[in-house]
């Protein structure tokens, strides 16, 4: 069974300073994995989309990596603003039969502070 | 603009009281999911369906149905809401099962009381 870990829960940050979220993955059968932010009491705005067969995407400031064989992919922010503040969800879409869903990590909450 | 639209956003009702949650999407898209996200357990998935009049059962279907009658349509059925199904509706679809991406919606926060 996929099981999609987040670490940290939550972190906190300064303006400006750049900062990595971690999203791991327990079955490296995937077609793809996808990053999404979630603001309070708003829907799941979709970030990034990286393919199975990809290392890497980038959309401004962020940068997501999946590395497959391992299980893991990173979500990169540069110089961090306070609007960056919310919680970010990592989602794989497994390979095989249960490639109906997507299975999610618990998020982390970041707080940018000005 | 693509988009998956719900209604309501928000909604609370009494237990037993039937409910629809509607969900609708702009892209043509043949999949289409709901899922419910609490704290603590995160996003699971409700139902899904594969096209119309084809839908099958996600990770927690207990008390809840739906339909698939048009493609640009998923509605969520709440036959007699309890009061553990409050929680955080998303609705969600993509063009296919493989390598495509995922949009949501943008949430129904329901409680039963």
């Amino acid at each position: 069974k996929q099981e999609v870990t987040q670490i940290p829960a939550a972190l906190s940050v300064p303006e400006g300073e750049n900062l990595v979220l971690n999203c791991s993955f327990t079955d490296s059968a995937i077609y793809n994995l996808q990053w999404f932010r979630q603001d309070p009491g708003k829907g799941l705005t979709s970030l990034l989309l990286i393919q199975s067969s990809q290392r890497e995407q980038t959309s401004g400031r962020l940068n997501a990596s999946l590395d497959k064989s391992s299980g893991r992919s990173t979500l990169y922010i540069a110089a961090s603003q306070p609007g960056d503040s919310a919680t970010y969800l990592c989602a794989v879409r497994p390979g095989g039969g249960s490639n109906y869903k997507l299975t999610f990590g618990k998020g982390t909450l970041l707080t940018v502070n000005p | 603009e693509a988009q998956v639209t719900q209604n309501p956003r928000y909604l609370i009702t009494v237990t037993g009281k039937k409910l629809t949650v509607t969900c609708s999407q702009n892209m043509n898209h043949e999949y289409m999911s709901w899922y419910r996200q609490d704290p603590g357990l995160g996003l699971r998935q409700i139902y899904y369906s594969m096209n119309v009049e084809v839908t099958d059962k996600g990770d927690v279907p207990e008390g809840y149905k739906v339909s698939r009658k048009e493609k640009r349509n998923f509605p969520l059925i709440l036959e007699s809401p309890s009061p553990n199904q409050t929680s955080l509706y998303f609705c969600a679809s993509s063009l296919s099962n493989k390598n495509t991406e995922a949009f949501f919606g943008q949430g129904t926060r329901l409680t039963v009381v």
